[in-house]
């Protein structure tokens, strides 16, 4: 299967602890996204990368999050001092954008945060 | 901003019923139109898509027209199976920017 693919899939830790999680993308794709949703919600923007650039950040990615791309193929999302409202479905996306534009995303299974 | 707004569910139909799920938008600039699926457990796959108005897009036996007079982009299906339980997302991008999602609206199909 050469789907995205998000490690873990599943993270409980206690309030104020750092989590990292991991994303690969299709491996042709150029572009990789980051989503958060929450419960009865449609995933909300994070960030995206083209490439290793990081191009966009929402309002919603707080200084205590930090995403990264180094080589332009696998990203982390960190989120330090996690908090209680941090608690979400955290997903990832990739995209080919080429002389065609921006081609449809593909998102991974996603990690699913709790916080306790 | 650009936003999508989704008729509430749960939605229960039985099984080989037909679907209506309404979506309507509003977008600064000229969006493409997406609906997404998302099944239990599972991250959200693209059902279909329409970039430019009249377009209809179709998979699996739904279908949505992207009406750009009435700013809207409908999905349906003809005969609902209980396979079709999920959550479907309607979702827009302007440009090469990120998609901006509707609440979802969830399926539940009985046999």
């Amino acid at each position: 299967d050469t789907g995205v693919s998000q490690d873990p899939r599943h993270k409980i830790t206690k309030r104020g602890q750092n989590v990292t999680f991991r994303c690969d993308p299709i491996s042709e794709h150029n572009r990789l996204y980051w989503y958060r949703q929450t419960l009865g919600q449609g995933p909300e923007f994070l960030t995206y990368f083209q490439n290793e650039a990081q191009l966009e950040k929402s309002r919603l990615l707080s200084d205590r999050f930090s995403a990264e791309r180094p080589k332009g193929s696998f990203s982390t999302l960190e989120i330090q001092r996690t908090e209680q409202g941090d608690s979400a479905m955290y997903l990832c996306a990739s995209s080919f954008y080429g002389e065609l534009g921006n081609q449809p995303q593909h998102f991974g299974d996603g990690t699913r945060l709790s916080i306790l | 901003g650009d936003s999508v707004t989704q008729m509430e569910g749960p939605v229960t139909l039985s099984e080989e019923a037909f679907l209506t799920i309404n979506c309507t938008y509003t977008a600064t600039g000229y969006p493409s139109l997406f609906w997404y699926v998302q099944y239990p457990g599972e991250g959200l796959q693209l059902l279909l898509k329409a970039t430019k108005a009249d377009d209809k897009g179709s998979n699996k036996g739904f279908e949505a027209t992207y009406r750009k007079e009435t700013t809207s982009f409908h999905l349906e299906k003809g005969s609902v199976q209980v396979s079709d339980s999920a959550v479907y997302f309607c979702a827009l991008r302007v440009g090469g920017q990120n998609f901006v999602f509707g609440p979802g609206t969830r399926l539940s199909v009985l046999p």
